[in-house]
């Protein structure tokens, strides 16, 4: 979803549930993507990455999306924890002028309830 | 692996002082820093990224005098806030990324805990 102003898209969901969290990138030159994990008062914890030449990458109780064609990007956690609270954020990445850069999105609140 | 250590966490200072903030990766060499800020319930905008022994390429917006990158080496680079106002007050962040091997991917970026500035 979109935010608006400060305030900042909310997901929430009940310990165990499968939780999916959307992005929608606006770079289609992009080379890869990521996605970060922040807890409040910290800086972002990477999560996992994708390459743009991939649609779907998988790691441990998450598993990254990619769709080119809409520019969508989706993080699904399976069997949701009161540790994955926190804001996520997707991140499109590329070498652009020369400099590799990373362009943030705005983020997702995940609440996980017990 | 791949840990990035941000010093200080807290910082309170008086207007019109300069504070410098150390970000230091750890157990790789970082090519390339980046400093980022971020405003409460707000995403992260990037600052300017440095590469090691050259000058810091700053975003539109930023003021170089007012924020000063250094370098110097390949685990280590500071962002000092010179003659901080109130509304420089905000989250700073630094990232580093690194050539690929052992525990550091290709084009991902570390990011440091952060430190909190509040200007008096």
């Amino acid at each position: 979803g979109e935010s608006v102003g400060l305030h900042l898209p909310t997901l929430s969901v009940q310990e165990g549930d499968n939780s999916i969290i959307n992005c929608a990138y606006s770079n289609s030159a992009s080379d890869y993507f990521i996605w970060y994990k922040q807890e409040s008062g910290k800086g972002p914890q990477f999560i996992i990455d994708i390459r743009s030449n991939m649609d779907k990458r998988q790691g441990q109780r998450v598993t990254v999306l990619l769709n080119k064609t809409v520019k969508h990007l989706s993080l699904q956690i399976a069997a949701t924890q009161p540790g994955d609270s926190a804001v996520y954020f997707c991140a499109e990445g590329g070498v652009f002028g020369g400099y590799s850069t990373l362009t943030f999105g705005k983020g997702t609140m995940l609440l996980v309830s017990p | 692996g791949a840990v990035v250590s941000q010093h200080p966490s807290w910082v309170i200072c008086k207007s019109g002082t300069s504070v410098k903030i150390e970000c230091r990766s750890l157990d790789f060499q970082a090519t390339t820093m980046f400093w980022y800020r971020q405003f409460p319930k707000q995403s992260l905008m990037l600052m300017a990224t440095s590469n090691e022994g050259s000058k810091a390429t700053y975003e539109q917006g930023v003021e170089k005098d007012k924020f000063l990158i250094n370098h110097a080496s390949l685990t280590l680079s500071t962002l000092t806030v010179t003659s901080a106002h109130p509304e420089d007050s905000s989250f700073y962040i630094c990232s580093a990324s690194g050539t690929s091997g052992g525990t550091i991917a290709k084009n991902i970026q570390y990011f440091g805990a952060g430190t909190r500035l509040s200007v008096l």
